[in-house]
Order: structure tokens, then C-alpha cells, then sequence
């Protein structure tokens, strides 16, 4: 099976600040790459597919990078409904793989 | 609009069964492959196992493989997961999500609110 890992896995910002989480692959994934915002007792909703591309509806802040075995994801201006968890999932093999998550908490 | 409702959760002894399932609807469900991911208390997702729009193709994570069974009936927009042998690390919110193929690979578009099962005796 092909292991996401994430860091920071915890990160403490303020409204307005740019995040950027990393991912990582245990292999090459090409571009098979998601990630995915999930706050308390909610479902995970889904933001970038293809390491770059923007769900529908998902704000402009928000954008994905990266090819092979490394990605981010930033949010250019953190607003106040942004901080959740994030997660990386690659679908490149089954089964597919999440990473372990990054939290954001308010500084 | 897409809904996805997940049902058939709940308290269940370790060795026990349970059948949960998700109600579709906002979408031509037989369209569509299917995913059950679930997440532990306090912990991150896993995906569990899949199944193609037709259900002729099935999928599983290996640490469900030969104890959970995927299924759907199409006339009834409703996938289902039928869980048996629980042991407690299989305690999770169980959610239902709809694939969707994109080039490349494929994401878990829409989610239900999911289901919780919890494994104790």
C-alpha cells in the first residue's frame, strides 16, 4: 500500500495568515493526488482533485501543487470557517490512502 | 442536489453483525462507483471498500477483506455494507461517498453525515 504522510500535523495561525500544509507519498503518484476539509463531527468535503485542480465552489484561496511524491496545499488567507483538518488522499493504487491529517487551531 | 443518508449503525458485541446502509439520491446512482471510508474516534479516514456502478466489481481494504461485504441495488438507489466478526478496532463513523472519475484518478466526491458503530461487549 502506498503511505501518506502530512506535516505540520498540527498548525496554530491567525485570520488572514498563508498556510501551507505538505504531503507525501511513499511512492510516485503522478497527479493522483486529493485533499479534503473536514471540521468537527462533520464529513470530510472535498477541495482539489488531481493535485491542482479546484472542487466546484471551493474559493480561490485554496490551491494545490506538487507531482510525484510531493504536494502542498495552501490557503493564501486563512479565514475563520478554514480552520478544520486537512487531508491528503492519493487514488493512484487501491486501496486508495489518506494521509494522517493536519489540523489548523487559531493562534 | 446530491444526498447521500447512512443508516444502521449502532451498538454491536464483538463477533457480531450488522448491515449498514446509504440512501442516494439527487443522481443517477447506477452511474457512479461507491466507497464506504470510515474514521475511528479521533482518528483519521480510511477507506474501506468500493463498488462499480453496476456492482459487478467489488473492492476492500485488507484489513475488512473476507469480514465486510459491499453491495448496491440499483433499483433502489442503495448501497449497502454488511458487517460481520467486529472486533473493537472496527469502532468508526462509517461513511458512504460517491466516486468520481477524473483524469486522472478519482476522488470522493459527496459524503453522508455517516454512521457510527461502536464494538464493545
Amino acid at each position: 500500500d502506498i503511505q501518506m504522510t502530512q506535516s505540520p500535523l498540527s498548525l496554530s495561525a491567525s485570520a488572514g495568515d498563508r498556510v501551507t500544509i505538505t504531503c507525501r507519498a511513499s511512492q510516485n503518484i503522478n497527479n493522483y493526488l486529493n485533499w479534503y476539509q473536514q471540521k468537527p463531527g462533520k464529513a470530510p468535503k472535498h477541495l482539489i482533485y488531481a493535485a491542482s485542480s479546484l472542487q466546484t465552489g471551493v474559493p480561490s484561496r485554496f490551491s494545490g501543487s506538487g507531482s510525484g511524491t510531493d504536494f502542498t496545499l495552501t490557503i493564501s488567507s486563512l479565514q475563520p470557517e478554514d480552520f478544520a483538518t486537512y487531508y491528503c488522499q492519493q487514488s493512484y493504487t487501491t486501496p486508495a490512502t489518506f494521509g494522517p491529517g493536519t489540523k489548523v487551531v487559531v493562534k | 442536489e446530491v444526498q447521500l443518508l447512512e443508516s444502521g449503525g449502532g451498538l454491536v458485541q464483538p463477533g457480531g453483525s450488522l448491515r449498514l446502509s446509504c440512501a442516494a439520491s439527487g443522481f443517477s446512482f447506477s452511474y457512479y462507483a461507491m466507497s464506504w471510508v470510515r474514521q475511528a474516534p479521533g482518528k483519521g479516514l480510511e477507506w474501506v471498500s468500493a463498488i462499480s456502478g453496476s456492482g459487478d466489481s467489488t473492492y476492500y481494504a485488507d484489513s475488512v477483506k473476507g469480514r465486510f461485504t459491499i453491495s448496491r441495488d440499483n433499483s433502489k438507489n442503495t448501497l449497502y455494507l454488511q458487517i460481520s466478526s467486529l472486533r473493537a478496532d472496527d469502532t468508526a463513523v462509517y461513511y458512504c461517498a460517491q466516486d468520481r472519475f477524473t483524469s486522472p484518478g478519482y476522488y470522493f466526491d459527496n459524503w453522508g453525515p455517516g454512521t457510527l458503530v461502536t464494538v464493545s461487549s
